[in-house]
């Protein structure tokens, strides 16, 4: 079964100070590994999909980047509106079978 | 102007209860699913429709029953609450690009909350 682990848990940054995630994933055919970020209350909102080792993604000061076991969510300088819950999910399924992390809490201070 | 939009937001009733969720979306996506997001934030899939037809039932207890009416409904009943089915119910969609294809873009609703006592 597909399974999608993600570290930290939660994670405290002071406003500035740059960070990583970790997504390590397991699937039998990836084809597919996606970022969404989700605020309290609220549905998660997508960031970034990668379809395969070596790629990389961008958006403001959000940086994605994909090899054949893991993704890193990346951000640089963060400022306290990127507070929220990062999620990670892959698709090995035509189907559109998403198997989600159960994601990193991350908490920027100003 | 809402993309997916589920209702009601809360919902509190009563074991042995039974209720019903709606969702609907504006995309013109041809796929709705419904995720179950626990209190440890585990998203987990449960159903997935494409064009009205079922095409994903994860292991879920009889007791749920998705409809879809249309393509750009799909509800969720609930027959004989426990209190495990307290949870946030979302739903999705994607519109799949070309036969077995699908872009990730999931556009979720802003979830349920359904609280059993």
């Amino acid at each position: 079964e597909d399974q999608v682990t993600q570290s930290p848990e939660a994670l405290r940054l002071q406003e500035g100070e740059s960070s990583s995630l970790n997504c390590s994933y397991t699937v039998s055919g990836l084809r597919g590994l996606f970022w969404y970020r989700q605020d309290p209350g609220k549905g998660p909102e997508f960031l970034f999909t990668l379809y395969s080792a070596g790629e990389e993604k961008e958006k403001e000061r959000l940086k994605a980047t994909l090899t054949k076991k893991e993704s890193f969510l990346h951000i640089t300088a963060p400022k306290p509106e990127d507070s929220a819950t990062y999620l990670c999910a892959v698709q090995s399924d035509s189907w559109g079978k998403f198997q989600f992390g159960a994601g990193t809490q991350v908490v920027v201070t100003p | 102007d809402t993309a997916v939009s589920q209702t009601p937001k809360y919902l509190v009733t009563q074991m042995g209860n039974d209720k019903s969720i709606k969702c609907e979306q504006n995309l013109g996506h041809d796929t709705m699913y419904w995720y179950k997001q626990d209190s440890k934030k585990f998203l987990k899939i449960m159903f997935s429709y494409n064009n009205k037809e079922l095409i994903i039932n994860e292991t879920v207890p009889n007791r749920f029953s998705p409809k879809s009416p249309d393509k750009a409904h799909l509800n969720l009943h609930i027959n004989s609450l426990e209190l495990g089915d307290s949870a946030v119910y979302f739903c999705a969609s994607s519109q799949l690009e070309g036969f077995g294809a699908n872009t990730g873009e999931l556009f979720f609703g802003e979830g349920s909350r359904l609280t059993v006592l």
